[in-house]
């Protein structure tokens, strides 16, 4: 059982196009995180959204933390060819340890 | 330059031969961890450890060990390695993770038991 339900697991999309990934669960995290990762190399952290209802950005990159601390979601503006990767999230509940998702691998066409 | 190495990068191995992977990091945070990633399962923790000598267990420990003598070097033993543990392992250090802080992970190592 995943503890982390990240969808949709594929998605390929025109450059320009916006899109959204999600990131679900019926677990409360005390933070949770936003991961990329490219072919051959360990993921880099995105951003980290600690407080219900948080909304942060990154450039043409949105997250937010739900209201409940449950889930949180990805928007991507105007998708660029560079934006191609594997994209995670992972959530924190004490211990000092993530879970992660499964992933959402993005392909952004030109 | 991001801190941390994991070595070897690539090994092929016997089935029922031990191998051991290496974690070393210069930025002398306290928690380490080794997951292993493999399709449709994202990132599963093996085992990980918030000191010298301390160390616990992930969710998918069976068939692995670990030891951390020093703050910067944590190994990863598979005992006698079997086709099923084929995967990339990544190390990753961290200051709090539950406190927002992130994690940062070394390049992986590919591991392929024939």
């Amino acid at each position: 059982t995943q503890l982390l339900e990240q969808s949709p697991q594929f998605l390929s999309i025109q450059e320009g196009e916006n899109l959204t990934v999600y990131c679900n669960s019926s677990s409360v995290f005390s933070s949770l995180q936003w991961y990329r990762q490219e072919p051959g190399e360990g993921p880099v952290l995105l951003v980290t959204v600690v407080t219900g209802g948080e909304v942060k950005k990154l450039k043409r990159l949105t997250f937010q933390f739900g209201d409940a601390r449950k889930d949180s979601s990805l928007h991507i503006t105007a998708a660029q060819t560079g934006d191609t990767g594997l994209y995670l999230c992972a959530g924190a509940q004490g211990a000092q340890k993530l879970v992660f998702g499964q992933g959402t691998r993005l392909t952004i066409n030109p | 330059d991001a801190g941390i190495t994991q070595s070897p990068r690539h090994k092929v191995t016997e089935t029922g031969t031990p191998v051991t992977l290496r974690c070393h990091q210069t930025e002398n945070h306290r928690y380490m961890y080794w997951y292993r990633q493999d399709p449709g399962h994202g990132l599963r923790l093996i085992h990980y450890s918030y000191g010298v000598k301390d160390t616990d267990k992930g969710e998918v420990s069976d068939g692995y060990s670990v030891s951390r003598s020093k703050t910067e070097d944590f190994l990863l033993t598979l005992e006698s390695a079997t086709s099923s543990q084929t995967s990339v392992y990544f190390c990753a250090i961290s200051v709090l993770p539950d406190r927002g802080y992130g994690y940062t992970f070394g390049s992986g190592t590919r591991l392929t038991v024939v």
